[in-house]
């Protein structure tokens, strides 16, 4: 079956350190994928997402590259800020903006900035 | 931007008792919205898919006469937790889908004493 699996967590770094969050994902098929971003206490809101391969999603300093070759969606940053400690969710959907099927995310990874 | 709204953001109820959790999409039409439970430190588990006028489809292993869903509205689905017991304490949130994205609500903290 389709599957989501992301770095363990937590992941601590200081203020401006570099960033990278691992997801590789299984799938039948050609999904798009996605970052979702909890803040303590919040629901999820959406950060970026690729719909084809090579794609590349950017938000709010945050990039990530679906690689078809690797299936993989790794999340990255250059320069983290305290306001990014959050939990990061890497998940898939099939046949996104047609008959869609359901979100499928991984389990989550917590990232702590510290100033 | 598309805005999904929970009712009520906390909500502490005693053994036995049922507790009802609204989730509105407040700028746009949801025929499809999602129910997904979170337990402490783990991913979103998805419960259910909630259908406007007709019923949910529960995933494997969701009692469906636990957790009651009703989508009465394009923009309004409650999921009420029936009987509950301190298992069921966790966080419930919500997804709706407008044309193309799933949007997700703040999430209910609910604690069952």
């Amino acid at each position: 079956g389709n599957s989501v699996t992301q770095m363990e967590g937590p992941v601590t770094l200081s203020e401006e350190a570099f960033l990278t969050i691992n997801c590789t994902y299984t799938a039948t098929g050609y999904p798009s994928l996605f970052w979702y971003v909890q803040y303590p206490g919040e629901g999820l809101q959406l950060l970026l997402k690729a719909t084809k391969a090579d794609d590349k999603g950017s938000n709010k300093g945050f990039e990530a590259t679906y690689r078809k070759e690797t299936t993989s969606f790794h999340l990255e940053k250059g320069s983290v800020q305290v306001s990014d400690s959050a939990v990061y969710f890497c998940a898939l959907i099939m046949n996104y903006g047609g008959s869609q099927g359901n979100l499928i995310f991984g389990k989550g990874t917590k990232l702590s900035v510290k100033p | 931007g598309a805005v999904v709204s929970q009712h009520p953001s906390r909500v502490i109820c005693k053994s036995g008792t049922s507790v009802k959790i609204e989730c509105r999409s407040l700028d746009f039409q949801a025929t499809t919205m999602f129910w997904y439970r979170q337990f402490p430190k783990q991913s979103l588990m998805l419960m259910a898919t909630s259908n406007e006028g007709s019923k949910a489809t529960y995933e494997q292993g969701v009692e469906k006469d636990k957790f009651l869903i009703n989508h009465a509205s394009l923009t309004l689905s409650t999921l009420t937790v029936t009987s509950a017991h301190p298992e069921d304490s966790s966080f419930y949130i919500c997804s709706a889908r407008d044309d193309r994205d799933l949007h997700f609500g703040p999430g209910t903290r609910l604690t069952v004493t």
